[in-house]
């Protein structure tokens, strides 16, 4: 089972700074079967970055998503006011069909 | 728009069951895998099970292989969870979410709540 582990656990940033947030797999991730996910409170998660760099439908350019094999990274250019949430990575396509890293929250300094 | 709706959360004592809906819109259901995922409080989400858009291949997590059943009716654009013998540990939001047609989960609900406490 790949493992995915986030660092940091909390970043604290101002808005208009750039957020840089990692996943580190236990393996190496099948074809950059890699996405990144904004989880809000209260709400579901939303799709972010898939393939670990292409955006999903709708999302902001300030949102990418870049790495291969064990080390990704999603970076956030400048922060705007509703980009403060948790963020989580995925990988799909291995057994299990679904695994997520632990989380990065992102919050205002 | 896409539109996943979950219904059916509620308390149960240990050991009880419990039926999960997800009522689908907004995209052609019969066409897509479809995914249950659970949060527990202050946690990462965690992959229950998955069913292809036919209805005839299911996937279950260990943790709740024998206990819990996907399925789906794509005349009702409906996904289902049935949970038996449910326990503590059980206790968490459960997300319905949509297959995408680039193999990860595209689209999520706002969850149901499902709390397994005498």
């Amino acid at each position: 089972e790949i493992v995915l582990t986030q660092s940091p656990g909390t970043l604290s940033l101002s808005p208009g700074e750039r957020a840089t947030l990692s996943c580190r797999a236990s393996q190496s991730v099948r074809s950059s079967h890699l996405a990144w996910y904004q989880q809000k409170p209260g709400q579901g998660p939303r799709l972010l970055i898939y393939g670990a760099s292409s955006r999903a439908t709708g999302i902001p350019d300030r949102f990418s998503g870049s790495g291969s094999g064990t080390d990704f990274t999603l970076t956030i250019s400048r922060l705007e006011p509703e980009d403060f949430a948790v963020y989580y990575c995925q990988q799909y396509g291995s057994s299990p069909e679904l695994t997520f890293g632990g989380g990065t929250k992102v919050e205002i300094k | 728009e896409v539109q996943l709706v979950e219904s059916g959360g509620d308390l149960v004592q240990p050991g009880g069951s419990l039926r999960l809906s997800c009522a689908a819109s907004g995209f052609t259901f019969s066409s897509y895998w479809m995914y249950w995922v659970r949060q527990a409080a202050g946690k990462g989400p965690v992959w229950v099970s998955r069913i292809n858009s036919d209805g005839d291949g299911m996937t279950y997590a260990d943790s709740v292989k024998g206990r819990f059943t996907i399925s789906r009716d794509n005349a009702k654009n409906t996904l289902y969870l049935q949970m038996n013998s449910l326990r503590a540990e059980d206790t968490a939001v459960y997300y319905c979410a949509k297959g995408g047609d680039y193999g990860c989960v595209d689209y999520w609900g706002q969850g149901t709540l499902v709390t397994v406490s005498s």
